[in-house]
């Protein structure tokens, strides 16, 4: 079973600031990785796929990079929505494996 | 708009048996496969199952294998999840999930849309 880590657990930053994610794969997961966003009380919703592709309607201050084992999600200038608990999930060995990190809640400074 | 919407949530009992539902709408049903994904209160997502666009191919994560059943009903637009032999730890809120789709690609085991989700409480 892979198992994906994420760090930090909690992120504190201002509204303004870049915000820098981690997420490390227990082994290789190739470029087979996404991140999710969920806000209080919302379902989740894509960020970015396959690593580096950012899914329909995300903004570009958005950006995944990485491969093999470690990935980044960075947010390059936060807005106020921003604000959230994002979570990496990884597809390396699908079907039938699928796994999610434990989360990073990025909250306000 | 893609929408999906749960139901059939509540609390129910150890060892009990529940059906979630999720109908389906703004998208070719039948065209799709279909997750459940779940999440404990205050903890983070699983995923749970997978039925492909026809229903001849199923998944399931190794916690649920053996209790729980994925299946679809095309003419209702509508995902099933029959969940048998529950446990404590089957507590959590599920979702209902589309595979992924770009403006070119389709994907399998990206998730989106999701629904809000109905909570599953297991308690004696």
């Amino acid at each position: 079973e892979i198992v994906l880590t994420q760090s930090p657990a909690t992120l504190s930053l201002s509204p303004g600031e870049r915000a820098t994610l981690s997420c490390r794969a227990s082994q290789s997961v190739s470029s087979y990785l996404a991140w999710y966003q969920q806000k209080p009380g919302q379902a989740p919703r894509l960020l970015i796929f396959d690593a580096s592709n950012r899914a329909t309607g995300i903004p570009v201050r958005f950006r995944g990079s990485g491969s093999g084992t470690d990935f980044t999600l960075t947010i390059s200038s936060l807005e106020p929505e921003d604000f959230a608990v994002y979570y990496c999930q990884q597809r390396s060995n699908w079907p039938p494996t699928i796994s999610f990190g434990q989360g990073t809640r990025l909250e306000i400074k | 708009q893609e929408q999906l919407v749960e139901s059939g949530g509540g609390v129910v009992q150890p060892g009990r048996s529940l059906r979630l539902s999720c109908v389906a709408s703004g998208f070719t049903f039948s065209s799709y496969g279909m997750h459940w994904v779940r999440q404990a209160p205050g903890k983070g997502l699983e995923w749970v199952a997978f039925i492909r666009f026809d229903g001849n191919n199923t998944y399931y994560a190794d916690s649920v294998k053996g209790r729980f059943t994925i299946s679809r009903d095309i003419s209702k637009n509508t995902l099933y999840l029959q969940m048998n032999s529950l446990r404590t730890e089957d507590t959590a809120v599920y979702y209902c999930v589309k595979l992924y789709c770009s403006s070119t690609s389709c994907y399998e085991a990206w998730f989106d849309p999701w629904g809000q989700g109905t909570l599953v409480t297991v308690s004696s």
